[in-house]
């Protein structure tokens, strides 16, 4: 089975370096999103693909970050010149357009920003 | 603004016994609820989802309540068996508003024997 993949599950990074993130969907699902969770609080929305199309990007969402699904499949989540207010953890999580929407979480990518 | 609250940030509960958790929301147009569970390293795993036209859903031993008047949904777990020890987390959405989750803070469930 193939859940909801992510790599790398770790990345320490000092202050100002630029980092990237890949998640694999579960095949056929054809929504990817993609929440931020830091300590003590539930995940949050920062943005949503459907097929390569990026339909929603949260205020969150700054100029830093920028997310990609270019062929509809996985994606990108890289953040420039990072700071160290963006160490949390990026989940992703994808879903298919029925009637439900369930989405389903990937392991997480854990940052950490020295 | 946190629009899904968990006030309960911990519930201990002995094995075989209910465990309640409970989650209020703010917003009215929510119409689509979901429990998560989180294990420590791992992603959110999904459990059990109502729409805002029930009021009750059950799959084995959860069952999920939701109180539309009062804005008030609860995650009945029965009975609770030390592997369900985790966070659960409360979620929301808007159908037709995008397909974005918005998370309460969990609630950190313990089992004990």
């Amino acid at each position: 089975d193939t859940g909801v993949s992510q790599d790398p599950r770790h990345k320490i990074t000092k202050r100002g370096q630029n980092v990237t993130f890949r998640c694999d969907p579960i095949s056929e699902h054809n929504r990817l999103y993609w929440y931020r969770q830091t300590l003590g609080q539930g995940p949050e929305f920062l943005t949503y693909f459907q097929n390569e199309a990026q339909l929603e990007k949260s205020r969150l969402l700054s100029d830093r970050f920028s997310a990609e699904r270019p062929k509809g499949s996985f994606s990108t989540l890289e953040i420039q010149r990072t700071e160290q207010g963006d160490s949390a953890m990026y989940l992703c999580a994808s879903s298919i357009t029925v009637s439900t929407d369930t989405q389903y979480f990937g392991p997480g990518t854990r940052l950490t920003v020295l | 603004d946190q629009q899904v609250k968990q006030n309960s940030p911990s519930l201990s509960v002995q094995e075989g016994r209910i465990s309640i958790l409970n989650c209020d929301y703010t917003n009215s147009m929510f119409d689509y609820f979901l429990w998560y569970k989180k294990y420590p390293a791992e992603g959110p795993t999904f459990l059990i989802s109502i729409s805002s036209i029930k009021d009750k859903n059950e799959d084995g031993r959860f069952t999920v309540f939701l109180n539309k008047s009062a804005k008030h949904l609860s995650l009945h777990i029965v009975p609770s068996q030390p592997g369900d020890s985790a966070v659960y987390f409360c979620a929301a959405k808007l159908t037709g508003g995008g397909n974005k989750l918005t998370f309460g803070t969990g609630t950190q469930l313990k089992v004990e024997l």
